[in-house]
């Protein structure tokens, strides 16, 4: 069953500003990560950030995990016609078992 | 690196046919391949576990006797929609895993369509 909630579920932002997705889950987490999906095609592995961190960065994402919320946030700054995209979080559980749980995803849109 | 195909990139059956689906790690060995099921505008949704050697584990409702998984070797999976209907339509992706680390590596997707 999918544990992650992201919000919003669809957000649309002129290129140039910055874009923030949210993401939470229900149990307790090994890591957690975000993808990328463009339409119809498989997904691109973006950031992973494990439990024992608050923050991550990576070009122009950055990423936080409050884990005493159980959310993460994802920020894209500067943001580019070519971000448009499905983002979703995806958590690993703590049993080691490598399932991956996704969160229901943003479409993000960006407007030229 | 860690580059995962699937072939075929997009199928049309026919209702009560069976269709093949392969994913295959091109340069690494996977102990782990996941299959999931992705319906137009929303989150993948894994169907099951397949370790090299060993049968599948399917996620709950998800039917094993459908849905034939088989993991022949380190660097290829296949699945195998059975009977397929109209409700089987869906994009298909598959991801594989060396099971050194949490990382998943995941294919381009199937699009499957069952007229």
């Amino acid at each position: 069953s999918q544990q992650g909630e992201e919000d919003p579920q669809a957000l649309s932002i002129q290129e140039g500003e910055n874009a923030t997705m949210n993401c939470s889950y229900k149990t307790s987490i090994n890591n957690l990560q975000w993808y990328r999906q463009n339409s119809g095609r498989g997904l691109v592995h973006l950031i992973l950030i494990r439990s024992n961190e608050r923050e991550k960065h990576s070009g122009r994402l950055r990423v936080t995990l409050d884990t005493s919320k159980k959310s993460s946030s994802l920020l894209i700054t500067a943001s580019r016609a070519a971000d448009t995209a499905s983002y979703f979080c995806a958590t690993h559980g703590l049993q080691g078992a490598q399932k991956l749980v996704f969160g229901q995803g943003t479409r993000l849109t960006i407007n030229p | 690196g860690a580059v995962v195909s699937q072939h075929p990139s997009w199928v049309i059956c026919k209702s009560g046919t069976s269709v093949k689906i392969e994913c295959r790690s091109l340069d690494f060995q996977a102990t782990t391949m996941f299959w999931y099921r992705q319906f137009p505008k929303q989150s993948l949704m894994l169907m099951a576990t397949s370790n090299e050697g060993s049968k599948a584990t399917y996620e709950q409702g998800v039917e094993k006797d459908k849905f034939l998984i088989n993991h022949a070797s380190l660097t290829l999976s296949t699945l195998t929609v059975t009977s397929a209907h109209p409700e089987d339509s869906s994009f298909y992706i598959c991801s594989a895993s060396r099971g050194v680390s949490y990382e998943q590596y995941f294919g381009p997707g199937t699009r499957l369509t069952v007229t």
